[in-house]
């Protein structure tokens, strides 16, 4: 089975630009998680979709992000307009949230470098 | 809030060797999930192992396996006999069991791991 896919996999702006980033979830997950990374704050979560629904977007660093899943097999996240502190790399995950466990598999993360 | 503290930025373990990756932890549930995720230069995020909270028998994955000590809130991962291919970011992960907005997982800063030929 195909795993977690994120496209593009490397991406370079310049500031102001607009900047989607990609995700095909495992087919029959029904959870879709959109992690950051970067040096300074680790990994942190932007946001997590539930049956397409968005439950926590705490992590949503301010109105320039935003996600969307219009269905269970397609997640955006849209940068508009971008910084170079948004660069990071932008990490997908999903899960099967059934039962207790309902473990994360991540994608291959999408390098954003904005200049 | 929950927190997870992995104080070794970086290690290394002559191969065959073993060793062991600390992580500690923060919470006031009694209920919850940890997991230990590598990642590679490849930069993939790779789930290594996972531990239940109720459960008392530490988990095994081959030549992964963890200490578990729920009162200390300590989670430590042991690699034996390393390989090279065990050289990565070592990360330790917290979730909560419960649904809703408690279902992120909460990442340590990572310890890096270089295995020595």
């Amino acid at each position: 089975d195909a795993g977690v896919i994120q496209s593009p996999r490397h991406e370079v702006t310049e500031m102001g630009q607009e900047v989607t980033l990609r995700c095909k979830p495992i087919s029959g997950h029904n959870s879709l998680f959109w992690y950051r990374q970067t040096m300074m704050r680790g990994l942190e979560l932007l946001i997590y979709f539930n049956n397409n629904v968005p439950i926590d977007d705490s992590g949503m660093p301010e109105d320039r992000f935003s996600a969307k899943m219009p269905n269970a097999s397609f997640s955006t996240l849209k940068i508009q307009p971008s910084e170079p502190r948004d660069s990071a790399v932008y990490f997908c995950a999903s899960s099967l949230r059934a039962g207790r466990i309902h473990e994360q598999y991540f994608g291959p993360g999408t390098r954003l470098t904005v200049t | 809030a929950q927190t997870v503290t992995q104080s070794q930025p970086e290690m290394s373990v002559q191969e065959a060797e073993t060793v062991t990756l600390s992580c500690t932890y923060d919470t006031s549930e009694s209920d919850y999930y940890l997991f230990w995720y590598k990642q590679p230069p490849s930069r993939q995020m790779i789930l290594v192992i996972r531990q239940e909270a109720y459960k008392q028998q530490n988990a095994t994955e081959n030549r992964f396996s963890v200490n578990f000590q729920k009162a200390a809130k300590s989670f430590s991962l042991k690699i034996s006999d390393s390989q090279l291919g065990d050289a990565a970011m070592y990360f330790c992960a917290y979730r909560s069991p419960y649904g809703g907005a408690t279902n992120k997982l909460i990442f340590g800063t990572g310890t890096l791991l270089a295995v020595q030929p």
